[in-house]
């Protein structure tokens, strides 16, 4: 099975600075990687997918990079409700996992 | 306008079952994979099981032979039929419907429903 690692676990920025997460694959996925934010009390929604591709209206400040085994997650500019817990997730390989997510702090 | 709406949770005893739905509206429930997902406290996310669109059932080793995935596309409703349930098995359990084509790209998700394992 594949293990997914997001770095750091927490990041703390401020508004209106930029936010680089990291994910990182024990094997290649190709492109296969989807990133989710996860609010507080709410469930996760898909941001990212073919890991750089925007879901359906998903602001243009959120945008992916990587392939093979290193992935990152870009936030330009963070806006108020920006905080909070981002997932990758890979689907390349059967079962699909989640890394442990990384929370985005004021 | 897809929706999820989970449901069924609850404080059940080791050993105990327990039956979660998720009522789907807005697309044809066939057409898609359909997943149940869930979340520990203060952990991360695993997929539990995935129902096809062609219906076959899938699961993660942590709950094989325990668990059982099935829906009704007449109801447009999922189900996850939670048996021998253990501690580690209390978690948030959400639905989530698979992107066109792809069986683990989770466009859409229900709120959650919560199952406890205690005694």
């Amino acid at each position: 099975e594949i293990v997914m690692t997001q770095s750091p676990a927490t990041l703390s920025v401020s508004p209106g600075e930029r936010a680089t997460l990291s994910c990182r694959a024990s094997q290649s996925l190709s492109t296969n990687l989807a990133w989710y934010q996860q609010k507080p009390g709410q469930a996760p929604r898909l941001l990212i997918y073919g890991a750089s591709t925007r879901a359906t209206g998903v602001p243009a400040r959120f945008s992916g990079s990587g392939s093979g085994v290193d992935f990152t997650l870009s936030i330009s500019s963070l806006q108020p409700e920006d905080f909070a817990v981002y997932h990758c997730q890979q689907y390349s390989n059967w079962p699909p996992a989640f890394g442990q997510g990384t929370k985005v702090e004021i | 306008e897809v929706q999820l709406v989970d449901s069924g949770g609850g404080l059940v005893q080791p050993g105990g079952s327990l039956r979660l739905s998720c009522a789907g509206a807005g697309f044809t429930f066939s057409d898609y994979a359909m997943s149940w997902v869930r979340q520990a406290p203060g952990k991360g996310l695993e997929r539990v099981s995935t129902i096809t669109d062609t219906g076959r059932a899938l699961y993660a080793d942590s709950v094989k032979g325990r668990f059982t995935i099935s829906r009704d596309t007449s109801t447009n409703t999922l189900y996850l039929q939670m048996d021998s349930l253990r501690a580690e098995d209390t978690a948030l359990y959400y639905c989530a419907k698979a992107a066109t084509g792809t069986y683990s790209i989770f466009e859409d998700w229900g709120q959650g429903t919560l199952v406890t394992v205690s005694s």
